[in-house]
């Protein structure tokens, strides 16, 4: 198992509400990658935060927001749920620099938009 | 944008058997690849990774070979185990932060 740690594991939200989403990353990284894990699909880049700033940006809109705090956990925040949002959303634990053997993924946080 | 697919969305293999598990790239700029292997409920784990300056690159009972000229990388996995069973995807990166990945191939190994 990797060091990184996701919470809540499940989570139900309306469609039009707000949701907040936790990562907690491996001792000694620096870097929160977020993704996004529609059913049958392999994970989309959300963003990259890196020393509490944000560090790349995939294709998502801008009520998908973030933040990383001074221990290096982050949270990833999205506005105005809609049912496409429904989705496993994966943390990536890293250093700055990294290859792949040195990211670890977070056993995700499964969101559910009605 | 970036496009990475896999040829067989599904690959039943009988234990002991090698697996073969095929993806292709468009992205001719891509210069670092990687396999990864998702279990049920978890997240996606690194297998093996390989750069665009080498051909072939091997692990512990897993080998990936990348074709530049066609843009098509793939996995194989020697004598399957049914702990092998998991959805496999392909990511690429091209220097940056971010990792495009493959929609995935769901492995099942029959005992």
């Amino acid at each position: 198992e990797t060091g990184v740690t996701q919470s809540p594991t499940h989570l139900i939200k309306t469609r039009g509400q707000q949701v907040t989403l936790r990562c907690s990353s491996q001792s000694g990284h620096n870097t929160v990658s977020w993704y996004q894990q529609a059913l049958g699909q392999g994970p989309q880049f959300i963003f990259q935060y890196y020393r509490e700033e944000e560090n790349g940006r995939g294709n998502f809109p801008p009520r998908f927001s973030g933040l990383q705090f001074p221990n290096y956990s982050s949270e990833l925040n999205v506005n105005a749920l809609e049912l496409d949002d429904s989705a496993l959303y994966l943390c990536a634990s890293s250093r700055q620099g990294i290859t792949g053997d040195e990211q670890y993924f977070g056993p995700g946080t499964r969101l559910t938009v009605t | 944008g970036e496009s990475v697919g896999l040829h067989l969305p599904t690959l039943s293999v009988q234990e002991g058997d090698n697996s073969i598990i095929n993806c292709a790239y468009s992205n001719s700029a891509s210069d670092y690849f990687i396999w990864y292997k998702q279990e049920s409920g978890k997240g996606p784990q690194f297998i093996i990774d390989i750069r665009s300056n080498m051909d072939k690159r091997q692990g512990q009972r897993v080998t990936v070979l990348l074709n530049k000229t066609v843009k098509h990388l793939s996995l194989q996995i020697a004598a399957t185990q049914p702990g092998d069973s998991a959805v496999y995807f392909c990511a690429e990166n091209t220097g940056g932060n971010q990792f495009y990945f493959g929609t995935g191939t769901s492995l099942t190994v029959i005992p």
